[in-house]
């Protein structure tokens, strides 16, 4: 199962909008409505950020967001702050092997 | 308050075998589905294997399937990874990951470990 597909790195100016996309397959992004969104600081486990394409877990905050549309699914931040900078994934369920990880994003704060 | 605790990794030799476990609180852990996920040091994350709450379904990723299984204690909280004929590209950081419904990976894991490394070196 191939990874989906991330760009490597991303930035934007506090209080801009940024947009992460995550690229896959209509066996996973495109075939299900479970594509989650995770952020990582740099020694810190993962954290859930967004689950079945456009749910936010209580606590996180209304900035992000997700959608999807056809094989790629996006992240939005909006209103960037510098707790922001760290990296993202995207994972998608799929039929063949239960789960996938996208290659992450790194997001620097300018 | 949910705490997963990893343990079980180390150094080892290729070839060798390790025993990972995480032991769960703060959630009833026979009502969710549970999965591994790695990462080796400076890339991204992969995931490794994950099993539904009661212990009957085990899904695994191609690059781990055989020489990998994944299996729980409900009765225990308990989480476990054995890892057999490792390899360098085994290195990383083990995750256990508590998924937000009864099935494998589908809703997004909602709380994670802090991590057990494992180093596959001679």
């Amino acid at each position: 199962q191939s990874a989906l597909t991330q760009p490597a790195s991303v930035s934007g100016s506090p209080g801009q909008s940024i947009t992460i996309s995550c690229t896959g397959t209509s066996s996973d992004v495109g075939g299900f409505d479970y594509v989650s969104w995770y952020q990582q600081h740099p020694g810190k486990a993962p954290e859930l950020m967004i689950y079945e394409v456009t749910n936010r877990p209580s606590g996180v905050s209304n900035r992000f967001s997700g959608s999807k549309s056809g094989n790629t699914a996006s992240l939005t931040i909006s209103g960037l702050q510098a707790e922001d900078e760290a990296d993202y994934y995207c994972s998608s369920y799929t039929s063949s092997t239960s789960l996938v990880f996208g290659g992450g994003t790194k997001l620097t704060v300018l | 308050e949910v705490q997963l605790l990893e343990s079980g990794g180390g150094l080892v030799q290729p070839g060798g075998s390790l025993r990972l476990s995480c032991a769960a609180s703060g959630f009833t852990f026979s009502s969710h589905g549970m999965s591994w996920v790695r990462q080796p040091p400076g890339k991204g994350l992969e995931w490794v294997s994950g099993i539904g709450a009661s212990g009957y379904s085990k899904y695994y990723a191609d690059s781990v399937k055989g020489r990998f299984t994944i299996s729980r204690d409900n009765s225990k909280s308990t989480l476990f990874l054995q890892v057999n004929s490792l390899r360098a590209e085994d290195t990383a950081v083990y995750y256990c990951a508590k998924d937000r419904a009864a099935i494998v990976g589908a809703r997004g894991y909602d709380y994670w470990g802090q991590g057990t490394l494992v180093t596959v070196s001679s």
